[in-house]
């Protein structure tokens, strides 16, 4: 398996566009995680998925941000409209749930957000 | 308030030598601890996880200890090399309501050949 998958890698956009950030996780996982990652706030959790299905959306920081899963294979995070302060590197991970176990979660190599 | 927080943001160690991060946490309702490892440019990817009702996990080269009296977390890394130049994160998995994953601050690791 090529590992989860994210795109773009780097997306720099103006403030007030709509900002679309794509993930792929790892086939045969049934969770999905996004995270941002900045300097001041490190990692946070903004949303996740159990097949499919949002389970905790509370990290969402406000209703500009909007996360869906379709399907197994793929999940959208959405920044409607898009403000400076949510430049950021978002990451997409997945895991498998078992009867034991920490639930190890592989992420993706992220998407650098630039938002001018 | 529940956090999980680190001791130390930056390490310095020099190649060969022991390395040794730790980490505070304050809710006793986690039931595995994790450490995670990024790399510049990459994502976190596990190293070694620990359950709640242990002291000591010991995996390749790494060691994490657990204690639970003091709400303390440590990983020791054996002979740093400089691949293991990094952020080191750890983390606590929380069951109650769900399952989710809460990351500490980071810290990084130098090391000097």
């Amino acid at each position: 398996d090529a590992g989860v998958i994210q795109s773009p890698r780097h997306e720099v956009t103006e403030m007030g566009q709509e900002v679309t950030l794509r993930c792929k996780p790892i086939s045969g996982h049934d969770y999905l995680f996004w995270y941002r990652q900045t300097m001041m706030r490190g990692l946070e959790l903004l949303i996740y998925f159990n097949n499919n299905v949002p389970i905790d959306d509370s990290g969402m920081p406000e209703d500009r941000f909007s996360a869906k899963m379709p399907n197994a294979s793929f999940s959208t995070l959405k920044i409607q409209p898009s403000e400076p302060r949510d430049s950021a590197v978002y990451f997409c991970a997945s895991s498998l749930s078992r009867t034991s176990g920490s639930h190890e979660q592989f992420f993706g190599p992220g998407t650098r957000l630039t938002v001018l | 308030g529940e956090s999980v927080g680190l001791h130390l943001p930056t390490l310095s160690v020099q190649e060969g030598d022991n390395s040794i991060i730790n980490c505070a946490y304050s809710n006793s309702a986690s039931d595995y601890f994790i450490w995670y490892k990024q790399e510049s440019g990459k994502g976190p990817q596990f190293i070694i996880d620990i359950r709640s009702n242990m002291d000591k996990r010991q995996g390749q080269r790494v060691t994490v200890l657990l204690n639970k009296t003091v709400k303390h977390l440590s990983l020791q890394i054996a002979a740093t090399q400089p691949g293991d130049s990094a952020v080191y994160f750890c983390a606590e998995n929380r069951r109650t309501g769900g399952f989710k994953t809460i990351f500490g601050a980071g810290t990084r690791l130098f090391v000097k050949a």
